[in-house]
């Protein structure tokens, strides 16, 4: 059973903070991505990931970034935490699709983060 | 410019029902379109996925249809249950690329 997890479900961190938010695929999925959810406005791709150090900035990258240094992890970090990036965050996986755009993306549960 | 819009924004139904729930989308070139079920709380689930060349397709008690003529697509949920309470997201994906739009999403509520 394909499994996308996420290190914390909930998480709470002041003003300025770093913060670090970590996702596991155990599917061997080229692909990793990672978004923001808010009321009223859908899922916004923050960065996007097609290999292993490799990175291209989604819609909304500002006041992020990312990390990817072994296949099966991508790492979304704030580097000062600031209260508009209170929301909940999600990531996804899928297989490189060559560009047929077949390919399901599968999600890990979320982290709900509060920014104070 | 590349959009999905669903309707409606929230949907009532009691437990038994049937509802439709809409898609409109202006992506070009289109090649698919999915339908994600999301429980609160949780990530997205895909539901179905439906190709240009494909008018209607089920997955149990749901059924999608496709008009890629109107750009359209539907997701009808026969005999509701209770567990049915998600939002459920229209996808698509970006033309020749693994990256995707997602609609604002369908929040349905099914009271017994």
């Amino acid at each position: 059973d394909v499994k996308v997890t996420q290190s914390s479900r909930y998480l709470v961190k002041r003003t300025g903070e770093k913060v670090f938010l970590e996702c596991v695929q155990d599917m061997d999925h080229e692909n990793m991505f990672w978004y923001r959810q808010d009321p009223g406005l859908g899922l916004r791709l923050i960065y996007f990931s097609y290999d292993v150090k490799m990175k291209e900035k989604g819609d909304i990258p500002e006041g992020y970034s990312v990390s990817r240094e072994k296949k099966e992890r991508f790492s979304l970090i704030l580097e000062s935490a600031s209260t508009n990036q209170t929301s909940m965050y999600l990531c996804a996986s899928s297989r490189t699709s060559g560009g047929s755009s077949y390919n399901e993306q599968f999600f890990g549960p979320g982290t709900r983060l509060t920014v104070l | 410019k590349n959009q999905v819009e669903q309707s409606p924004q929230s949907l009532i139904i009691l437990e038994g029902k049937n509802c439709t729930l809409q898609c409109n989308y202006t992506v070009s070139p289109f090649s698919n379109l999915r339908w994600y079920k999301q429980d609160t709380g949780r990530g997205p689930v895909s539901l179905t996925i439906m190709t240009f060349s494909e008018n209607t397709k089920s997955n149990g008690r749901y059924t999608a249809t496709l008009d890629a003529d109107t750009k359209q697509s539907s997701l009808h949920i026969t005999a509701s249950q209770l567990s049915d309470s998600a939002s459920y997201i229209c996808v698509v994906p970006r033309h020749n690329t693994d990256k995707l739009i997602f609609g604002t999403g369908t929040r349905l509520q099914v009271f017994p």
